[in-house]
């Protein structure tokens, strides 16, 4: 099975700062033959189900501000956000879909300094 | 407007069943793939669950293999997970989830969950 390390487990930023999350594969989830990296980014805030932050390490869903951002190479992946804001407080979750099962990061926790 | 609605969830005893539903809207639904992940009190996200558009795909997480079953209905738009001989560690929110496509194993949109508690 792929297994995703997400790190930090919990994070405090100040409004406006970036926050930085990672989150490692033990296996490339790097489909040669697309060069499509099978990660994608979940944001969870309190009391709601999770949204689709990031999809393919990189690529932002529709309506998603331009202030989250996805990056990686075949194990190694972080999730941006590029200036806090308040509505930005949440549990955030990286996942492989490269092969089942499509497992989860542990979460990342984030809060306002 | 995509919608996943899940129902179906309640208060069972170890050892017993319960049947979840997802009935969903705002898109075709032959053409996705599905997943039931689930969310135990204070804890991650674990995925449970993925049945393909054409059902030619189905896998299951190893802790509820053999126990849970996932189906769909295209009569109904709706899918489907069975459980069996509930755990206590079965307790859980548990959500539906579509898939971008067929056989993606990725989610784009989710369900707002339903309760699942294992207890005596």
């Amino acid at each position: 099975d792929i297994v995703m390390t997400q790190s930090p487990a919990s994070l405090a930023v100040s409004l406006g700062e970036r926050a930085t999350i990672h989150c490692k594969s033990n296996q490339s989830v790097l489909n040669k033959y697309n060069d499509k990296k099978y990660v994608s980014w979940f944001q969870q805030k309190p009391g709601q189900s999770p949204k689709l932050l990031i999809y393919w390490a990189s690529t932002r869903e529709s309506g998603v501000p331009d202030r989250f951002s996805g990056s990686g190479s075949g194990t190694d992946f972080t999730l941006r956000i590029s200036a806090l804001q308040a509505e930005d407080v949440a549990v955030y979750y990286c996942q492989q879909y490269y092969s089942i099962p499509p497992g989860f990061g542990g979460g990342t926790k984030v809060e306002i300094k | 407007q995509v919608q996943l609605a899940e129902s179906g969830g309640g208060v069972v005893q170890p050892g017993g069943s319960l049947r979840l539903a997802c009935g969903t809207s705002g898109f075709k639904f032959d053409n996705y793939g599905f997943h039931w992940v689930r969310q135990a009190p204070g804890k991650g996200l674990e995925w449970v669950a993925f049945i393909a558009n054409d059902e030619s795909n189905i896998y299951y997480a190893e802790s509820v293999k053999g126990r849970f079953t996932i189906s769909r209905d295209t009569s109904k738009n709706s899918v489907y997970l069975q459980m069996s001989i509930l755990r206590g560690d079965d307790t859980a929110l548990y959500f539906c989830a579509k898939g971008p496509s067929g056989k993606s194993y990725g989610i784009d949109v989710w369900g707002q969950g339903t309760m699942v508690i294992v207890s005596s």
